[in-house]
């Protein structure tokens, strides 16, 4: 596609329960973001993806948090037994990363997590 | 760590003023620095770039110097536009890996 997607949109769920986040990079992107965006925050960053690489999962909150790629494309983020302060914006990016590094960063659209 | 502290809001300004949202950082070596934007109901987006000190990163009438001696990347722009409000992230990178962002500020631009 001409951008990168996230599915699903919208996510409410019970307290307890795991959910499931998609991203769909661009293609041929070879590294892949995802970060968690609170109500009146910032941006923080959860796990990063480049090629081959043992990905980076310094950012991760917890291990009820993991994450995926597979075949070097598509991501799936997975929050374990949720809770109410997992509620956010779960944002993906991807970058198309040369020798040095520092390629663009284009972001998707998000996916809304509503913990009840 | 690496950090970013940018200038907190809301800001409210009228149409046609001029804009500074200030952003510094706290960072060891020589990382890029960004200016992102999430207009409403849509996503964050890349408005301008700097990679080096002194350079100057310019997109759709907006400008930042990356200053390294002020470790800042203020934004600026001469005049607003009611199209313009959004809330803008300032942000750092090094080389490949993740984005450390700051907090957001809210542009508010009122006709």
């Amino acid at each position: 596609g001409a951008g990168v997607s996230q599915s699903p949109s919208n996510k409410v769920t019970e307290k307890g329960k795991d959910v499931e986040l998609r991203c769909d990079p661009i293609s041929g992107h070879t590294a892949l973001y995802w970060y968690r965006q609170s109500l009146g925050q910032g941006l923080e960053f959860l796990i990063y993806f480049q090629g081959n690489s043992a990905p980076d999962k310094s950012g991760l909150p917890s291990d009820r948090f993991s994450a995926e790629r597979t075949g070097g494309s598509v991501s799936t983020l997975t929050i374990q037994r949720t809770q109410q302060e997992d509620s956010a914006v779960y944002l993906c990016a991807s970058s198309l990363e040369g020798a040095g590094g520092g390629g663009t960063q284009y972001f998707g659209p998000g996916t809304r997590l509503t913990v009840l | 760590g690496d950090s970013v502290t940018q200038m907190e809001g809301p800001v409210t300004l009228s149409e046609e003023a001029f804009l500074t949202i200030n952003c510094t950082y706290t960072a060891t070596g020589y990382p890029s620095l960004f200016w992102y934007v999430q207009y409403p109901g849509e996503g964050l987006q890349l408005l301008l770039k700097a990679t080096k000190a002194d350079d100057k990163g310019s997109n759709k009438g907006f400008e930042a110097t990356y200053r390294k001696e002020t470790t800042s990347f203020h934004l600026e722009k001469g005049s607003v536009q009611v199209s313009d409000s959004a809330v803008y992230f300032c942000a750092l990178r090094r080389n490949a890996g993740k984005s450390t962002f700051g907090d957001g500020t809210t542009l508010t631009v009122k006709p």
